[in-house]
């Protein structure tokens, strides 16, 4: 069965550093979503991405956050300058259409110190 | 924007027995209703959905059930087994306009008991 794959499965960073998290969506997949979800808390939306650009976002994604598709395989976020409560595992996910199910990646752990 | 909430936050049930998990949604406009299982350290994985032109749906010990007219949703187990032990979270979306994203409820801990 097809996966969406994220990499790294853990990263620790020091405040104010640049992350970046990196996920293959799967291959005939149009739409992507990267989703975070604090420990113990709901998982949250932050942004989707259609035809090489954001199709929505939420107010969790600003300007701090980016998000690119440097090739025909990944969908990458970065995090410019990283802040404690950054801590939490991202999920990428990604659907056939924008009506589709979607399917979640196994998630990068991001921890901030 | 969407708002769904979700009770109870924890269940504990005897083996064999049923759990039942409810959602409430705001936005009138949502119209898909999925359920995700997710296991400690896990994915969050998709067991069951619902579209908004049925009332019903059902996959073997898993049913869930949607009345549009309340805005609200839930999720039947049946001859619950340890290995149904997990955070489970329904999600709203509206398949139409601008936002199509997926909001989460707050998740249910179920615990089934040997």
């Amino acid at each position: 069965e097809p996966e969406v794959t994220q990499t790294p499965s853990h990263q620790v960073t020091q405040m104010g550093q640049e992350v970046i998290l990196r996920c293959v969506p799967i291959s005939n997949h149009l739409y992507f979503y990267w989703y975070r979800q604090i420990l113990g808390q709901k998982v949250e939306f932050l942004v989707s991405f259609y035809n090489n650009e954001i199709s929505e976002k939420s107010e969790i994604f600003d300007d701090q956050f980016s998000v690119e598709r440097p090739d025909g395989s990944n969908f990458t976020l970065k995090i410019r300058s990283t802040k404690l409560e950054d801590s939490a595992m991202y999920f990428c996910a990604s659907s056939e259409g924008g009506a589709n199910v979607l399917t979640f990646g196994a998630g990068s752990r991001l921890t901030v110190l | 924007g969407e708002n769904v909430e979700q009770h109870p936050s924890t269940l504990s049930v005897q083996e064999g027995d049923s759990a039942v998990i409810k959602c409430t949604y705001s936005d009138s406009a949502s119209n898909y209703f999925p359920w995700y299982k997710q296991e400690l350290g896990k994915r969050p994985q998709l067991i069951i959905d619902i579209r908004s032109n049925v009332g019903e749906k059902k996959d073997q010990r898993i049913a869930v059930t949607l009345n549009k007219t309340a805005k609200h949703f839930s999720l039947h187990i049946t001859e619950t087994q340890p290995e149904d032990s997990a955070v489970y979270f329904c999600a709203a979306r509206s398949l139409s306009g601008s936002a199509r994203q997926l909001t989460f409820g707050s998740g249910t801990q179920l615990t089934v008991l040997p």
